[in-house]
């Protein structure tokens, strides 16, 4: 069973930096493309991140561009996101998601991530 | 960017009634298209990819249908575990892979 178990969230200040994790298992993890999907409070979904299987190809979203990193540690399982000079509109619930030519067949439960003084 | 608009908003329907949802993309992206539902409290999770194949496990009350820039997601015989909120995603030009903003249906 395909299981995708994110961590990390928190309230944070702004302006401060948080790392979120999303430690796969029940797949090959090495063998598929990765997504970070955030959704703030009653809000849509936004792509944030996607890191292709060998690490070879990063793309992010413009509201995040220069402020926060994907990564992933195929050895380990394990995606990561790392949320620098963060912002109140930032706050969101965060997913990681196996990207399968573009769609999303598996999602984890997400991660709160609160940006507030 | 390929821009989403989905229509409507907000949806209420009876029980066992049809149900259609629109997702207009800002230009072709040749049925490159996938459906999510999202129940209260819960992940999304894909109903629909390349705008009209099935997703393992999903009814086949749910069904896909469209090309070029206008899509649709239908739902025959409505019922009660159908509420939910729904959105579109398109992933022929990205990034940025964008959804469309969202319908929440709920029961009359």
């Amino acid at each position: 069973e395909v299981q995708l178990v994110e961590s990390g969230g928190g309230l944070v200040q702004p302006g401060r930096s948080l790392k979120l994790s999303c430690v796969a298992s029940g797949f090959t993890f090495s063998n598929y493309g990765m997504n970070w999907i955030r959704q703030a409070p009653g809000k849509g979904l936004e792509w944030v991140a996607y890191i292709s299987s060998g690490s070879s190809y990063i793309y992010y979203a413009e509201t995040v561009k220069g402020r926060f990193t994907i990564s992933r540690d195929n050895a380990k399982n394990t995606l990561y996101l790392q949320m620098t000079s963060l912002r109140s509109e930032d706050t969101a619930l965060y997913y990681c998601a196996r990207h399968l030519t573009g769609w999303f067949a598996y999602w984890g439960q997400g991660t709160l991530v609160t940006v507030s003084s | 960017d390929i821009q989403m608009t989905q229509s409507p908003a907000s949806l209420s329907a009876s029980l066992g009634e049809t149900v259609t949802i629109e997702c207009r993309a800002s230009e072709d992206i040749y049925s490159n298209l996938a459906w999510y539902q999202q129940k209260p409290g819960n992940s999304p999770q894909l109903l629909i990819y390349d705008a009209n194949s099935l997703a393992d496990g999903v009814p086949s009350r749910f069904s896909g249908s469209g090309s070029g820039t206008q899509y649709s997601l239908k739902i025959n015989s409505l019922q009660s575990e159908d509420v939910a909120s729904y959105f579109c995603q398109q992933y022929n030009n990205y990034p940025p892979l964008t959804f469309g903003s969202g319908t929440k249906l709920e029961i009359k």
